[in-house]
Parts: structure tokens; C-alpha cells; sequence
């Protein structure tokens, strides 16, 4: 059993479409982070998101933080090409200590032009 | 910055020969990462390091797998011998850890990869 689920697990889209992507867990987090790779690459790290309820925006790209900070949401409005890539959520693992991260089970996006 | 630096980018050996993976972490950051990515599994985290110690080895499939981190700007990955299902790519990462980062101190910073073929 993943301790973090993200759907969906694939999403095509045309460009300049809107899109949400979850990560939910039944354990509570004390911080999560959205990460994006792109083929070929390693994963980069988006933001962070630390209290429940945090709105975080980056351009086009809008995060938020559950509440009761078990899940986590990433809007893409307008998406474009370069959107295009794997989208991982981490946090740090209960009782595994605050650099151990955990990984979510990632939303492959594709935008088509 | 460099950024975190792996090689070889790709490598393709065959089974039963020795590959080694090598990492250099960005300066100053405590800790030191090696993850294993498949479609099948994703992203798994095999070991990890802080201040050139091995802190969690859980993750490492089996004794095939070492790791060593001899000083903290180089690490090393070996698989001995190598078999076809140790096929992925293998990432390497680094993190500031708390004496410096606060809230930041866990997030983690990846290399390029390496792509392991093993025939």
C-alpha cells in the first residue's frame, strides 16, 4: 500500500486547458512538496506547502494543502506544452524522520498543442 | 551552482559485470540520496547518507547493492554482479538538512540520472 496515491495516474490534455491533480494520504504530513520531471531529467522541486489549508501560487500553477493535512491539490490553469511531464508529491514519512521523504505515486501529464 | 552531478549518463553492461554509479552532492548539503526509478515501482529510495554516514540501507534490494560516501562531495553506487531487472535509472540527491535549511532543510535537490541497461 502507497502511503501517498495521486491521481489520476495519466491525464492528456490540449494546450490551454485547466486540470486539477490530488495526493491523498490516510496518515498526516507535517509538510508536502510538489515535485515536476521532465523526460529524461531528475525531479525538480516545485514547492513546499507546510500549514494546513496553504494556498501557494507559482504562475499558472496553484497548490494547496489540506486542512487536516492529509492531502494536497495542484491546479494548472491554461496549460501549455511545457507543462508537460511527471508530477510527484513528497513528504516526509511518520516516524521516519524529517529528511526521509516519501513519494507519491505520480500524475504523468501530457499537453498537446 | 553545478547542481547535483552523476555519471555515467548511460550505461549498458551485461549481466553479471560490476557497474558503479557516482554522484557528487551540491556543496554544503548535509545529506545524500540514491533513489531507483521504473515504471513499474517509481521512485524508490534505496539509501541515504548524512554527513557521509549511511543512516537508512532499508531500500537496498539486496547484497548485490553497496553504496559508500568516502567524503561528502563523492558517492558511489555498486551493483556486483548485475542482473537485467536492475534495469532503471538511478538518481542521486541532495538536501541542506536542518542546520541550515529550516522549513527548506528536506527538500531535495536531483541529479540528471543515470540509465542502467544491464543485458
Amino acid at each position: 500500500t502507497q502511503l501517498l496515491e495521486q491521481s489520476p495516474q495519466f491525464l492528456s490534455i490540449q494546450e490551454g486547458e485547466n486540470l486539477t491533480v490530488y495526493c491523498n494520504s490516510s496518515s498526516v504530513f507535517s509538510s508536502l512538496q510538489w515535485y515536476r520531471q521532465e523526460p529524461g531529467e531528475g525531479p525538480v522541486l516545485l514547492v513546499t506547502v507546510v500549514t494546513g489549508g496553504e494556498v501557494k501560487k507559482l504562475k499558472r500553477l496553484t497548490f494547496q494543502f489540506g486542512d487536516a493535512r492529509k492531502d494536497s491539490s495542484l491546479h494548472i490553469t491554461a496549460a501549455q506544452p511545457g507543462d508537460t511531464g511527471l508530477y510527484l508529491c513528497a513528504g516526509p514519512g511518520p516516524n521516519t524522520g524529517f529528511q526521509k521523504l516519501v513519494f507519491g505515486t505520480g500524475t504523468r501529464l501530457l499537453v498537446s498543442p | 551552482d553545478a547542481g547535483v552531478i552523476q555519471s555515467p549518463r548511460h550505461e549498458v553492461t551485461e549481466m553479471g559485470q560490476e557497474v558503479t554509479l557516482r554522484c557528487k552532492p551540491i556543496s554544503g548539503h548535509d545529506y545524500l540520496f540514491w533513489y531507483r526509478q521504473t515504471m513499474m515501482r517509481g521512485l524508490e529510495l534505496l539509501i541515504y547518507f548524512n554527513n557521509n554516514v549511511p543512516i537508512d540501507d532499508s531500500g537496498m534490494p539486496e547484497d548485490r547493492f553497496s553504496a559508500k560516501m568516502p567524503n561528502a562531495s563523492f558517492s558511489t553506487l555498486k551493483i556486483q554482479p548485475s542482473e537485467p531487472r536492475d534495469s532503471a535509472v538511478y538518481f542521486c540527491a541532495s538536501s541542506l538538512g536542518r542546520s541550515g535549511g529550516g522549513r527548506r532543510a528536506n527538500e531535495q535537490f536531483f541529479g540528471p540520472g543515470t540509465r542502467l541497461t544491464v543485458l
